[in-house]
């Protein structure tokens, strides 16, 4: 396993403008999520996919934002009309429904300031 | 709705010292709690999963309890070293998302 990887690790954006992040999961991994972590506080619950199928949206995703996982591998997490409140970093952690421990393996996130 | 509790918030103690990490949880119908490490900057690491049906698990150093009737577990590093300087996080899990803590900020003096 090469572990879950994220991109871009640091994103500077100004208010309004739209971003993107991609995230991919550990191979053979059928579930990923998206968390959205603010300085000092425990990361929150914004969505997960399981295969390509959406199955839980957090109150927290905005109409703003957006994610998407195709083919059932990589991810990726858009935001529109970026505000200075969606400053934070971006968690992406996979696993593998089934297995007896369902762990979930967290990436090295992507770390968004909008000016 | 679960909401997990971190004590203290942050914590200093000198290298050799254990240390105790306490996390509380409101809803007992959990499906595993985990704790997680986090280093400043960057993602998390999974320290140790704790499945409801058990009480306790052990890696090296490291001992976490769980006692889901009264919403709580505990994690215990034994003769802590700088290199355990981080921030932990206990997360319950219940359906398919985890629920976090605050985390608790540790430092170890050497």
């Amino acid at each position: 396993d090469t572990g879950v990887s994220q991109d871009p690790r640091h994103k500077i954006t100004k208010r309004g403008q739209n971003v993107t992040f991609r995230c991919d999961p550990i191979s053979e991994h059928n579930r990923l999520y998206w968390y959205r972590q603010t300085l000092g506080q425990g990361p929150e619950f914004l969505t997960y996919f399981q295969n390509e199928a959406q199955l839980e949206k957090s109150r927290l995703l905005s109409d703003r934002f957006s994610a998407e996982r195709p083919k059932g591998s990589f991810s990726t997490l858009e935001i529109q009309r970026t505000e200075q409140g969606d400053s934070a970093m971006y968690l992406c952690a996979s696993s593998r429904v089934g297995q007896t421990q369902e762990t979930q393996y967290f990436g090295p996130g992507t770390r968004l300031l909008v000016l | 709705k679960q909401e997990v509790t971190q004590i203290p918030a942050a914590l200093s103690v000198p290298e050799g010292e254990n240390l105790v990490l306490n996390c509380s949880f409101t809803d007992s119908a959990i499906y595993n709690l985990q704790w997680f490490r986090q280093d400043p900057g960057k993602g998390l690491t999974s320290l140790l999963l704790i499945q409801s049906s058990q009480r306790e698990q052990t890696s090296g150093r490291l001992n976490a309890s769980l006692d889901k009737s009264s919403g709580r577990s505990t994690l215990y590093i034994a003769a802590s070293q700088p290199g355990d300087s981080a921030t932990y996080l206990c997360a319950v899990a219940a359906g398919n998302k985890l629920t976090f803590g605050g985390g608790t900020r540790v430092l170890v003096k050497p």
